[in-house]
């Protein structure tokens, strides 16, 4: 079956760059997508179709997708963005999501 | 105001049934693939089964094919799950999610979340 690997956490500085890859075979060719998970809260979509913003989505995230790997990117990281992030792919008419990311603003 | 909201968790034992329902509000309802989505205590996302605006194509994980049943309502604008011979390792927070799509393909994603029902087997 498929998979997609995510670092188990990543750990940022107020005001700078967080970088969160998820892997998985030819993943470039696929579509994928990103979301925000809050302690005690449900998911939120925060990249759609590799590099889409739903609406409300602050411009700080942002998403690209190529070769076997996906990146989120949170330009500027604030306090707020410290949550659990997954990805997510499509492939043989399943849904995959990755094992997920721990972001911690220090 | 989107919402989705969930019911019909609890504590059942191994082997038994249970079936959970979602009523949606504040979107054409009929417009759009629903899902489920389970996240077990402490664990990631899984996603467990989806069907197409008009339930003429339902998908499902592998870990759940062939008891669980997916199905819909667009007139109650509900979705529901049916889950039969239930194991311990179907523990976890049942999440109604809508799809961005009227379709279940490659280019999915999951806008909507409702709050969840927690379902345990034990």
């Amino acid at each position: 079956s498929y998979e997609l690997t995510q670092p188990p956490s990543v750990s940022v500085s107020p005001g700078q760059t967080a970088t969160i890859p998820c892997s998985g075979d030819k993943l470039g060719n696929k579509y994928a997508c990103w979301y925000q998970q809050k302690p005690g809260q449900s998911p939120v979509l925060v990249i759609y179709q590799d590099t889409k913003r739903p609406s409300g989505i602050p411009e700080r995230f942002s998403g690209s997708n190529s070769g076997n790997t996906a990146t989120l990117i949170i330009s500027g990281t604030q306090a707020m963005d410290e949550a659990d992030y997954y990805c997510q792919a499509w492939d043989r008419s399943t849904v995959v999501f990755g094992t997920g990311t721990k972001v911690t603003v220090l | 105001e989107v919402q989705l909201v969930e019911s019909g968790g609890g504590l059942v034992q191994p082997g038994r049934s249970l079936r959970l329902s979602c009523a949606a509000s504040g979107f054409t309802y009929d417009e759009y693939a629903m899902h489920w989505v389970r996240q077990a205590p402490g664990k990631g996302l899984e996603w467990v089964s989806g069907v197409t605006w008009n339930s003429d194509t339902t998908v499902y994980a592998d870990s759940v094919q062939g008891r669980f049943t997916i199905s819909r309502d667009n007139a109650r604008t509900s979705l529901y799950l049916q889950m039969n011979s239930l194991r311990a390792e179907d523990t976890a927070l049942y999440y109604c999610v809508k799809d961005i799509s009227t379709t279940i393909s490659g280019d999915l994603a999951f806008g909507v979340w409702g709050q969840g029902t927690m379902v345990t087997v034990s």
